[in-house]
Parts: C-alpha cells; structure tokens; sequence
C-alpha cells in the first residue's frame, strides 16, 4: 500500500521568503500531483510530473523518483500563497487513475 | 465556462435521513469521482466512475450510494447507514480514469449533522 507523508504540516513565513515542501512517497509511481487547497475549501490542480522539474511563475516542482521524493518551491512568497498544500500519487494496485492524497501543509504567509 | 459545480455549498442532516449532494460536470470527462475531507486527514475516495451507467466503491463506500446515469452528473447520497457524516464533500473529474491525467475539483459542499 502506497502512503504519502508531507512536511512540514504547518508553515508559516514572511512574505518574500521561499518555501519549500516536501513529499515522500512508499512505493514506485508513474506521476505525482500536486494540489492547491484555497481557505473556502476549493482545491486547484498546480502540477502533475513524472520526472525532473516543473515551473508555472513562481512555484517549482521538482521529482526524483529513485528516492521517492518530490518538493514543492514557492520564491517571493506572498500572503495570497496562504493555502493547503496536497500531495497525491495513485494508488498502489488500484484503479489506475485513482489517487491517495497526503494530508497537505498547510502554509500561511505574513505580510 | 467549463467546469465542476456542487450544491448546495452547505447542507444538514437530521439524523436517520438521507441527504443527496449534487455534482454536475460540463468537461465533457469521462471520469468522476467522491471525496471525504476530514480536519487533519488527507481526502478519502468514497466512489469513482470510469463511464456512465458505471461505478466503483472507494475506500470509504459504506453509507454512501451514488448514481451515474449522465455523463455529467454523479450525485452522491448519504444514507442513514452513515453514522458520522459530517465532513466536507469533493467532487472530481478527469478526462479518463488513468494515470497521469488532471483531476478538476468541484468547490465542495460541507454537510453539518443537526
């Protein structure tokens, strides 16, 4: 059985900082997820990878699947970054489009 | 606009009735699916569907009935069998159930046990 475990679970910084969050996952994946959780309860999908490196503005997400390990970066970190942050990965022996999420950061930055 | 809708955005239950929480999806996806969020949890699948007319349980299916009879739309009931309800309910879709493909989120509906 696949298990996700996130950290750090609470994050709180100064705007301007980077952040950085991270994901280990137990067994082998094809593709890791990462989601936005917005304070109404809304969730946003920020990137799927399989490998290497992914870049949207300021978040960065990066992945090396040999240490079963992905980070989530943020630079110039601002208040409206305030958010859970998801990881999620399929799940083992499932159907193959199923996911099993981490229980997210939850990440709040002060002006 | 294409998108997930969910309603209502709040819902209560009264004990010993079953309540149903609405997903319509105009994404055209193929797949749907329901999650359970609890405080401190990650979420949970309660059902997916892969095609209309078809349906699957999750992790989490005992209590919970679901329907997919349009390709839009994969509403979710509550039964009474559901003995602690209260949680915040996600609705997905994708384009197909596979790997490697986007899942869009509804905006939720949170359900409150009167």
């Amino acid at each position: 059985k696949n298990e996700v475990e996130q950290s750090p679970q609470n994050l709180t910084a100064q705007e301007g900082e980077f952040i950085t969050i991270n994901c280990s996952y137990s067994v082998g994946i094809s593709a890791l997820h990462w989601l936005q959780q917005h304070p109404g309860g809304g969730i946003v999908s920020l990137f799927m990878l399989s490998s290497g490196k992914k870049k949207h503005g300021r978040l960065i997400a990066t992945i090396n699947i040999q240490e079963k390990h992905s980070s989530l970066h943020i630079t110039a970190s601002h208040p409206r970054d305030s958010a859970v942050y998801i990881c999620a990965v399929p799940i083992e022996g499932g159907s193959q489009g199923n996911l099993i999420f981490g229980k997210g950061t939850k990440l709040s930055v002060k002006p | 606009d294409g998108g997930i809708t969910q309603s209502p955005k709040y819902l209560f239950r009264k004990e010993g009735q079953n309540v149903t929480l609405s997903c319509e999806q105009n994404l055209n996806h193929d797949a749907m699916y329901w999650y359970r969020q609890d405080p401190g949890q990650g979420l949970r699948l309660i059902y997916y569907s892969q095609i209309v007319n078809d349906f699957q349980k999750g992790d989490i299916a005992e209590g919970y009935s679901v329907s997919r009879e349009k390709k839009e739309s994969f509403p979710l009931t509550v039964t009474s069998a559901q003995k602690n309800p209260t949680a915040f309910y996600l609705c997905a879709s994708s384009r197909m159930n596979v790997v490697a493909e986007t899942q869009y989120f509804g905006p939720g509906t949170r359900l409150l046990v009167l």
